[in-house]
């Protein structure tokens, strides 16, 4: 099968404990902001969005926070489980039908 | 059950053929969308569609087209393939600008 990560940053945790992920965005224009999941082999799900009048919104173990000054978004995940295991996508939408900008990826490895 | 389908989840293919993709969504979304993931992960937008207006990423060549039976279809025609279309292409659909939801992928090998 494929190697997963071995282009991407990789974040480490142990199974139980929180996961931060951190992404920077670009454009200090854009409103709508959304965390992705992928499993190898999988399309990329959604997990929570949040606009740029929010700067922070929870989901069912997963929080997502937003800082425009410094153009930065974060997603937590509480109590990391091994289904958490993926590459998770950090994507901005600068409104219009143009689709959504994707950041690099971070590829979370939950250790036993 | 499927939202967002896609057909074929592989296809490889010689260099100059010519391929389809379908991509089918039943979500009742106006806005379709192509996206390119290459071998590092890197996903990319390759074209916006709604019944009103095709945006399409300048970076992508004239040998790519998605051609729209319905609302329902974005299908992605590629002419002459090159090696570098090696990729996976994932479909995607919404409604307006709200949350995309993405098909399981077809991963595009060319020999």
């Amino acid at each position: 099968g494929e190697s997963v990560g071995l282009h991407l940053p990789t974040l480490s945790v142990q199974e139980g404990d929180n996961s931060i992920i951190n992404c920077a965005y670009s454009n200090s224009a854009s409103d709508y902001f959304i965390w992705y999941k992928q499993e190898s082999g999988k399309g990329p799900q959604f997990i929570i969005d949040i606009r740029s009048n929010m700067d922070k919104r929870q989901g069912q173990r997963v929080t997502v926070l937003l800082n425009k000054t410094v153009k930065h978004l974060s997603l937590q995940i509480a109590a990391t489980q091994p289904g958490d295991s993926a590459v998770y996508f950090c994507a901005e939408n600068m409104g219009g039908a143009d689709g959504l900008t994707f950041g690099k990826g971070t590829h979370l490895i939950i250790q036993p | 059950d499927t939202a967002v389908s896609q057909t074929p989840k592989y296809l490889v293919t010689q260099m100059g053929n010519d391929k389809s993709i379908k991509c089918e969504q039943n979500l009742g979304h106006d806005t379709m969308y192509w996206y390119k993931q290459d071998s590092k992960k890197f996903l990319k937008i390759m074209f916006s569609y709604n019944n009103k207006e095709l945006i399409i990423n300048e970076t992508v060549p004239n040998r790519f087209s998605p051609k729209s039976p319905d609302k329902a279809h974005l299908n992605l025609h590629i002419n002459s393939l090159e090696l570098g279309d090696s990729a996976v292409y994932f479909c995607a659909s919404s409604r307006a600008q709200d949350t995309q939801y993405f098909g399981p992928g077809t991963r595009l090998t060319v020999l």
